[in-house]
């Protein structure tokens, strides 16, 4: 089946401690998010890639950085996790079409020491 | 600024009853709506749409309204069921260029968390 998956489901780190997130795709789709999402809170775009092109949100910190080495692949680096970075860490794909129908992964959960 | 809200953090329903998901909007340029349902410990998975110039969109027990002059949109469940509890977020989006291949963006309301009593 056709998905998006992340690895690790579950990470702990210490703080400061430099850490990478993985998703993949195949749905061959263009666009790949990653999203940061905090306890009852709404899903919160950290930056897209539309193919290679890379769009950062305007309050992403510089903390969080973004690497996409193919259409399959997207990784989210996060290079000195604080306490506040804890979170659910969403990655999604999409067509980049009109609709723009994202499809999720299941999700990592970040735990900060 | 909140564009897309829901102001019902959260909603108790029996089962086999309607469930009524309500949500609103500020911006008027927002052309397309996405109901996601979210269980814990996963990610959201989409659930249905709308597209602005309709004003229903219907898919099996899920029926998404839309009312652009009041800028709310609604989700109705009918029968509801246990499964169903989880919580629901209203997405909006408009296109961000006129350019082919252009990228839009979700801005999400806050969710509300169903739950459906047996």
């Amino acid at each position: 089946d056709a998905m998006v998956i992340q690895n690790p489901r579950y990470q702990v780190t210490q703080f400061g401690k430099p850490v990478t997130l993985s998703c993949s795709q195949t749905l061959n789709h263009n666009v790949m998010y990653w999203y940061q999402q905090k306890s009852s809170q709404a899903p919160k775009l950290l930056f897209h890639y539309y193919d290679k092109d890379f769009n950062n949100e305007a309050d992403t910190p510089d903390n969080f950085q973004s690497r996409r080495p193919n259409t399959s692949f997207c990784f989210l680096d996060i290079r000195s996790p604080g306490l506040g970075d804890a979170a659910m860490y969403l990655c999604a794909t999409s067509t980049g079409t009109r609709t723009n129908e994202q499809f999720f992964g299941p999700g990592t959960r970040l735990t900060v020491l | 600024d909140q564009q897309v809200k829901q102001n019902s953090p959260s909603l108790s329903v029996q089962e086999g009853r309607i469930s009524i998901l309500n949500c609103d909007y500020t911006n008027s340029m927002f052309d397309y709506f996405l109901w996601y349902k979210k269980y814990p410990a996963e990610g959201p998975t989409f659930l249905i749409s709308i597209s602005s110039i309709k004003d229903k969109n219907e898919d099996g027990r899920f029926t998404v309204f839309l009312n652009k002059s009041a800028k709310h949109l609604s989700l109705h469940i009918v029968p509801s069921q246990p499964g169903d509890s989880a919580v629901y977020f209203c997405a909006a989006s408009r296109s961000l260029t006129l350019n082919a291949g252009n990228n839009r963006k979700l801005i999400w309301g806050l969710g509300t968390s169903l739950a459906v009593n047996p």
